[in-house]
């Protein structure tokens, strides 16, 4: 069975200062990952995802994760946040016996200190 | 191009009481999803259906909850009689590839 962990349910960080928001999954066959971000009252939106090939992926607002088969983890990380990257952050997983399901971690709230 | 689209956006009502919700996927997609997400906890897959067949609904308290998804399009998920319990925010997703869901903005619902 698919399981997802998100270590810190709280990540408070100063405005500019690199972040890093841990996930580890377990599964026993090969998985897909992703992360998702919902801001206050919204659904949630795919921030970035892995399926295959390089192991580093990269979004469109700075963010990037890197899968790490050895240590089942797929951490999220930034260099320099900024205070509109204040939100909760969902990591997932899913794999091709799920039939496309995701399974999600209990998620990590950032908030972006001025 | 549209996204999914759901209402009520927020409903409160009494326990044991009945609710519906209701979801109008982006236009084509086959596969479509309802998640439950209580406060605090991460969203957790209630039915899956692709086109108007139902792939997965292992998760679905059946006692009490149903949905149903006609002609392949929208879909409705009910809850009778609720529970207290069953205070959550209800988002649904929808998908053309997979592992790429879109998920609408969900419908909060408080029980008192």
């Amino acid at each position: 069975a698919q399981s997802v962990t998100q270590l810190d349910s709280q990540v408070p960080v100063f405005e500019e200062a690199p972040v890093e928001l841990r996930c580890n999954y377990s599964s026993s066959v090969s998985v897909y990952l992703f992360w998702y971000v919902q801001y206050p009252n919204q659904g949630l939106q795919l921030l970035l995802k892995y399926l295959s090939g390089s192991t580093l992926v990269k979004s469109i607002n700075g963010f990037e994760a890197e899968f790490n088969k050895s240590q089942t983890s797929f951490h999220l990380r930034k260099p320099s946040v900024h205070i509109s990257d204040t939100a909760e952050y969902f990591c997932a997983v899913s794999d091709s016996n799920t039939g496309n399901q995701f399974y999600f971690g209990t998620g990590t709230s950032l908030t972006v200190i001025p | 191009e549209a996204g999914v689209a759901q209402s009520p956006r927020y409903k409160i009502i009494e326990k044991r009481q009945s609710v519906a919700f209701w979801c109008n996927p982006i236009s084509g997609h086959a596969t479509l999803y309802w998640y439950q997400q209580i406060l605090g906890q991460g969203p957790k897959l209630l039915i899956q259906f692709q086109n108007n067949g139902v792939v997965d609904d292992s998760q679905l308290p059946k006692d009490r909850f149903s949905a149903e998804r006609l002609k392949g399009v929208d879909s409705t998920l009910k809850i009778q009689p609720a529970k207290l319990e069953d205070s959550a925010v209800y988002l649904c997703a929808s998908s053309l590839v997979p592992y790429e869901a879109f998920f609408g903005q969900g419908t909060r619902l408080t029980v008192v």
